[in-house]
């Protein structure tokens, strides 16, 4: 079975600081890997997804995430924070033949100017 | 923006009574989702549909069904509302090519007194 952990319920920033979330993943073949973005009372918007051509992925917004297979890892960085990336992000795994995806239970981003 | 309508976006209702959730695409994709998503659990797939008239459980399908009569449209029914189905429900779709991502809908807000 496949499972994502995201470390940390709430990651807090200041406006202009490094942004770092960090997802962990378990899978037992080669996983597709996603992040999405939720704002408030929104649905989830794709950031960026890895599917083995690259190990560094360039998504919107400025944002990119490194594949570490030997750390099972897909942590999510930007280099400044903005006030309008406050919102939630979800990691998120796909390996199985019907595209189902599991999620991490999510990060809050909150960024204070 | 993928053309996915979720309909009705907010529904209060009683316990015990009937619920019906309407997704509707415009891509013509061939995989659709729900999904519930409550504070600290991030989303949890109940019933997905590969195609007309096939569907399939995820996680958290107890208390829930799902229908596929064409390709357009994917219904979730709760058929006796409980309290613990309050939630906000998302529908996602994909053409189904594995490492292609999911879209989202705006999502419904059910309340259940």
């Amino acid at each position: 079975a496949q499972s994502v952990t995201q470390l940390g319920s709430h990651v807090s920033v200041s406006e202009g600081a490094l942004v770092l979330l960090r997802c962990n993943y378990s899978s037992s073949v080669p996983p597709y890997l996603f992040w999405y973005v939720q704002y408030p009372n929104q649905g989830l918007q794709l950031l960026l997804k890895y599917t083995s051509a690259a190990t560094l992925v360039k998504g919107i917004n400025g944002f990119e995430a490194e594949f570490k297979k030997s750390e099972t890892s897909f942590h999510l960085t930007k280099p400044s924070a903005h006030m309008s990336d406050a919102a939630e992000y979800f990691c998120a795994v796909s390996n199985s033949g019907y595209s189902t995806l599991t999620f991490g239970k999510g990060t809050m981003l909150l960024v204070s100017p | 923006d993928a053309g996915i309508t979720q309909s009705p976006r907010h529904k209060v209702t009683e316990t015990g009574t009937p619920v019906t959730l309407r997704c509707h695409q415009t891509e013509n994709h061939r995989y659709m989702y729900w999904y519930r998503q409550d504070p600290g659990h991030g989303l949890r797939l109940i019933h997905y549909s590969y195609g007309v008239k096939d569907t399939d459980k995820g996680e958290v399908s107890d208390g829930y069904s799902v229908s596929r009569s064409k390709t357009e449209d994917f219904l979730l029914t709760l058929e006796s509302a409980t309290s613990s189905q309050t939630s906000v429900y998302f529908c996602a779709i994909s053409d189904g090519s594995k490492g292609q991502p999911q879209h989202f809908g705006d999502g419904t807000r059910l309340s259940i007194l």
